[in-house]
């Protein structure tokens, strides 16, 4: 089974600070990675996919990727309070199937 | 398109009911997912499908858990006899299998099993 780790967090940046979430992955394989998005009694949101090493940024978000670490991060810039949510890391687990990491509670305090 | 719906969004039952949650999946989407979300355990893929056929139940926790899907737009998570352990939140999620384009996930059923 493959693991995904991440830091559950609370990570607790102020506003217009940039916040950082990493997440490690145990399979050298894995080609693709996901970032998704969960506010509190919400269903998770895909808000940014990756798939080459180095950086693909989107708006405010920036993903990087280091497959020779095995890490995947995730930027997020100007730090909002609507930014408050957990965020959640997911890897390919087998034939189009994703395994998620416990994910990461964000707090953007004003 | 009203993406993935599920039904119910709360249900509360007792101990040893059967309980049923409904999934309608986004048109076009060959791929449906079961996952099952708890504080302790986080996110948990019970089963999928492509094509209406089970590829994956390796997660589904025992055998008083069953899915099916009798077409493309209908899936249903049984669970007979229900427990109190059982209670999550269940999501289920479509995707079209494509590169990039990840999940979609439903609302949710919030399983409250007492």
């Amino acid at each position: 089974q493959k693991e995904v780790e991440q830091n559950s967090g609370p990570l607790s940046v102020p506003e217009g600070a940039i916040a950082s979430l990493n997440c490690t992955y145990s399979d050298r394989v894995s080609q693709s990675f996901f970032w998704y998005r969960q506010y509190s009694g919400k269903s998770p949101e895909l808000i940014m996919s990756i798939y080459s090493n180095g950086d693909k940024e989107d708006g405010r978000f920036t993903a990087q990727l280091n497959k020779a670490s095995q890490y995947v991060s995730l930027l997020i810039r100007d730090s909002q309070p609507s930014d408050s949510a957990t965020y959640l890391c997911a890897v390919p687990g087998g034939y189009n199937k994703l395994i998620f990491g416990a994910g990461t509670r964000l707090a953007v305090h004003p | 398109d009203a993406g993935v719906i599920q039904s119910p969004r709360h249900e509360v039952t007792e101990m040893g009911q059967e309980v049923t949650l409904r999934c309608k999946p986004i048109s076009g989407h060959d791929y449906l997912f079961w996952y099952r979300q708890t504080m302790m355990r986080g996110l948990e893929l019970l089963i999928y499908f492509n094509n209406n056929v089970p590829i994956d139940d390796s997660g589904m926790p025992e055998d008083r858990f069953s899915a099916k899907m009798p077409n493309a737009s209908f899936s249903t998570l049984k669970i007979q006899p229900s427990e109190p352990r059982d209670s999550a939140v269940y999501f289920c999620a479509s995707s079209p299998g494509l590169r990039g384009y990840g999940y979609t996930f439903g609302s949710g059923t919030r399983l409250t099993v007492v």
